[in-house]
């Protein structure tokens, strides 16, 4: 099992949808966990950290299920904009040993 | 500016000459990281860093070599590029105090190997 899966993807969606992706881990003992946007051959940038049950930033909202080892995005109201891949990314150890990458999981919001 | 610089944005070599892709950070970071990125395969680490002269093989280590001699500068060095390793690379720095842990990176290197 990889230590971190994403949904597939792509997701396809009109303007003004509501959309969801999920991210789930394989270490327990992981204690951050982010959320990184990255646009077609661009360098990931931060969306969202995820330190305890979750987090919420206008539009977006990351939730955490310690015990189901899950991450979740969600994005309201999408706009054009949002389109780009979003990267799950997990630090496993207490003291910031590494961090570690899903596959990534494409959005289109289609006008 | 707080940033990650990577040298050069683009680069086309060919099989078996030596070359270097600098990377240099100005934010005091103690962990810096390589990563390539395939099409398909999402970005794979290819070694990290924690701080100076400690460095660690990521996923994909054969055919890299990195040094960090300077806190700020995290060099990843090809000796004989082969074509298999025309990739998109990314640098990225992070502090390590926990709660504060977020990655920067650096704007790419797409590199060629004819």
């Amino acid at each position: 099992r990889k230590e971190v899966e994403q949904d597939p993807g792509p997701f396809n969606v009109p303007e003004g949808a509501t959309v969801a992706f999920n991210c789930t881990y394989s270490n327990s003992a992981s204690q951050s966990f982010f959320w990184y946007r990255q646009d077609c051959r661009k360098e990931p940038k931060l969306l969202m950290s995820v330190y305890s049950s979750g987090n919420e930033d206008g539009r977006f909202t990351a939730q955490l299920n310690r015990a189901s080892q899950y991450i979740s995005l969600l994005i309201r109201d999408s706009k054009l904009s949002d389109s780009a891949t979003y990267l799950c990314v997990v630090n496993p150890d207490n003291y910031g040993q590494n961090f570690v990458f899903g596959p990534g999981t494409r959005l289109s919001v289609l006008p | 500016e707080a940033q990650v610089t990577q040298n050069p944005r683009y680069l086309i070599t060919v099989t078996g000459k030596k070359l270097t892709v600098t990377c240099s950070q100005n934010m005091n970071h103690e962990y810096m990281s390589w990563y390539r990125q395939d099409p398909g395969l999402g970005l794979r680490q290819i070694y990290y860093s924690m701080n100076v002269e400690v460095t660690d093989k990521g996923d994909v280590p054969e055919g890299y070599k990195v040094s960090r001699k300077e806190k700020r500068n995290f060099p990843l060095i090809l000796e004989s590029p082969s074509p298999n390793q025309t990739s998109l690379y990314f640098c990225a720095s992070s502090p390590l105090d926990r709660g504060n842990e977020k990655l920067f990176f650096g704007s790419g290197t797409q590199l060629s190997v004819l």
